[in-house]
């Protein structure tokens, strides 16, 4: 089953501006995980952030955790039409299963 | 980085055919390969954890005896849809974590587009 909700489902921006969605979840988590998706594709590991973490960055992403709140974010900075993709968040238990979210459908426009 | 080959990409077969779906690791061996189905514009759904030399773990709502999965050796997965029917019509993706580095990210094979006529 899925393990939580991603927002906004689906986000349109211009190249240049700042992407963000939000990802929360129910259960206790051992570390969280962001992917993304071309259509009609396998998935791409983007950046893991552990549960006693709160920010991290990797490039033009950056990832926070909010365990209290269950939530995180994904900020995907200056996009490209490139960075056109699915975007979903996963969420590890102890042991190592991976529950993905809805996905939030990412369209960048030159 | 690791890779993960999966094969065939696409495949279109008649109802009550069974299809065979391979997952490889090429350059790192996965004891674990899980496998997901995903349907269009949608979330990517837990459908087993395959287990190299032991039975494969399925999750709630999955017929194993639908869906088999073989993990023979440490460096390859298949996943048999048997008499499979358009209902069954799914993209396929599997996945596996490098043993080796105990890392916790997961690689992905390329899916399979199955079509059930």
């Amino acid at each position: 089953s899925q393990q939580g909700e991603e927002d906004p489902q689906a986000l349109s921006i211009q190249e240049g501006e700042n992407a963000t969605m939000n990802c929360s979840y129910k259960t206790s988590i051992n570390n969280l995980q962001w992917y993304r998706q071309n259509s009609g594709r396998g998935l791409v590991h983007l950046i893991l952030i552990r549960s006693n973490e709160r920010e991290k960055h990797s490039g033009r992403l950056r990832v926070t955790l909010d365990t209290s709140k269950k939530s995180s974010s994904l900020l995907i900075t200056a996009s490209r039409a490139a960075d056109t993709a699915s975007y979903f968040c996963a969420t590890s238990d102890s042991w190592g299963k991976l529950q993905f979210g809805a996905g939030t459908q990412v369209v960048v426009t030159p | 980085g690791a890779v993960v080959s999966q094969h065939p990409s696409r495949v279109i077969c008649k109802s009550g055919t069974s299809v065979k779906i391979e997952c490889r690791s090429l350059d790192f061996q996965a004891t674990t390969m899980f496998w997901y189905r995903q349907f269009p514009k949608q979330s990517l759904m837990l459908m087993a954890t395959s287990n190299e030399g032991s039975k494969a773990t399925y999750e709630q709502g999955v017929e194993k005896d639908k869906f088999l999965i073989n993990h023979a050796s440490l460096t390859l997965s298949t996943l048999t849809v048997t008499s499979a029917h358009p209902e069954d019509s799914s993209f396929y993706i599997c996945s596996a974590r490098d043993t080796d580095r105990m890392g916790e990210k997961l690689f992905f094979g390329s899916g399979t587009q199955l079509s059930v006529l």
